[in-house]
């Protein structure tokens, strides 16, 4: 069975530095992973996907994450944080294309930015 | 815990025909729900944002008159297909703005012959 686990409700970081949100995985097939990026009361947008291409995938806004099929991690990263980018930032799993269609979605991690 | 229904999780429907997409809040009341679609392996499409007692607000290039999306009451919002066609076949999700968290549904599958 699919599952998606974002291992930190909250992470809060001071403008400038490192941003690391955490998602694992688990999948029966190969599976399409995304980030998403929410801002309140707005609708999800899309930051980067992974399908089965090059394990290290570039987005928008300077983020970037690495699909880590031996620890089944898709963790999401930016060398420096900006205030624009407190959000919430949803992990997906997304297993479309066999017999079920699946879509996961991590509980979210809410990422606040220090002045 | 909060959790959002979709109804049905799959059709088919015949090209011409509309179809009804519900999508309901069990527990808690949303104000503002979301309507996206997904085609295999890709991404999330934001189509609209659907806010109770208002129309929604589509994306751009979405068309309004052929999804047409309802949300009469805090717990109910629904997308309807009209005049649906192959290119409509797609996975609709909807999710539901609670107090503090977002919740999805589980989508439904849409397949236009």
């Amino acid at each position: 069975a699919q599952s998606v686990t974002q291992l930190d409700s909250h992470v809060s970081v001071s403008e400038g530095t490192p941003v690391l949100l955490r998602c694992n995985y688990s999948s029966s097939y190969s599976p399409s992973l995304f980030w998403y990026v929410q801002h309140p009361n707005k609708g999800l947008q899309l930051l980067l996907k992974y399908t089965s291409a090059a394990t290290l995938v570039k987005g928008i806004n300077g983020f970037e994450a690495e699909f880590k099929k031996s620890e089944t991690s898709f963790h999401l990263t930016k060398p420096s944080a900006h205030m624009s980018d407190a959000a919430e930032y949803f992990c997906v799993v997304s297993d479309q294309g066999n017999r079920d269609d699946k879509i996961i979605f991590g509980k979210g991690t809410r990422l606040h930015i220090l002045p | 815990g909060a959790v959002v229904s979709q109804h049905p999780s799959w059709v088919i429907c015949k090209s011409g025909t509309s179809v009804k997409i519900e999508c309901r809040s069990l527990d808690f009341q949303a104000t503002t729900m979301f309507w996206y679609r997904q085609f295999p392996k890709q991404s999330l499409m934001l189509m609209a944002t659907s806010n109770e007692g208002s129309k929604a607000t589509y994306e751009q290039g979405v068309e309004k008159d052929k999804f047409l999306i309802n949300h009469a009451s805090l717990t109910l919002s629904t997308l309807t297909v009209t005049s649906a066609h192959p290119e409509d076949s797609s996975f609709y999700i909807c999710s539901a703005l609670g107090a503090y968290e977002q919740y999805f549904g589980p989508g439904t599958r849409l397949t236009v012959t």
